[in-house]
């Protein structure tokens, strides 16, 4: 079957640097996303790895080990903002997004 | 751009009667839109995906009948919970594919609530 496993809840401290994990088996593979989804709203877009390795783009990282099924999120200087859930996803041979649980984050001041 | 809203963001209704969501793509025209179900604490969840012009294709568990989509424009697609009842409050959410197979744009959710 199809499976993403991430922590359900980690806790980090404003103005210090949290790795959000993720492990996916899909049918087939196009890609991994990272959104971000605040208490009542609608996920938000942060990234979409396809290829091995690090995209960065700004306070945010997201890394991708094809041969590993394993991503990261990386998050840097950490602000009270970025309390939310972060869902990790996979893109499978149909090209249906496979949604993990999300990973509820809290940070603290 | 690529800009995604959804009607109404929150709704109350009675056990028993239908409620109506619109998801519409602002400034995009979007071939496919996807609904999704979100329960508190718990991820998103696929119910169907509607291409233009044709019919939704419902996931497994997911009843045709009481989730109607109809998806007649590029720009529009609608989600009508049929004699709702309690165990369907929820977090509706849709979202519209783009050029690319991977994007998918996301509206801002329809908070349903069936008393």
């Amino acid at each position: 079957g199809q499976n993403i496993d991430q922590p359900t809840e980690m806790t980090a401290t404003e103005g210090a640097i949290v790795q959000i994990n993720c492990t996916y088996q899909t049918s087939g593979f196009n890609g991994l996303f990272w959104y971000q989804q605040h208490a009542g709203e609608a996920p938000t877009f942060l990234s979409y790895n396809v290829l091995d390795g690090l995209e960065e783009k700004g306070r945010f990282s997201s890394f991708l080990s094809r041969s590993k099924g394993y991503s990261y999120l990386l998050l840097k200087e950490l602000q009270m903002k970025d309390s939310a859930s972060y869902l990790c996803a996979a893109l499978d041979s149909n090209y249906q997004l496979i949604w993990g649980a999300g990973t509820k984050l809290i940070i603290k001041p | 751009g690529a800009v995604v809203s959804q009607h109404p963001s929150r709704v109350i209704c009675k056990s028993g009667t239908s409620v109506k969501i619109e998801c519409r793509s602002l400034d995009f025209q979007a071939t496919t839109m996807f609904w999704y179900r979100q329960f508190p604490k718990q991820s998103l969840m696929l119910m169907a995906t509607s291409n233009e012009g044709s019919k939704a294709t419902y996931e497994q568990g997911v009843e045709k009948d009481k989730f109607l989509i109809n998806h007649a424009s590029l720009t529009l697609s609608t989600l009508t919970v049929t004699s709702a009842h309690p165990e369907d409050s929820s977090f509706y959410i849709c979202s519209a594919g783009g050029q690319a197979d991977y994007e998918q744009y996301f509206g801002p959710g329809t908070r349903l609530t069936v008393t």
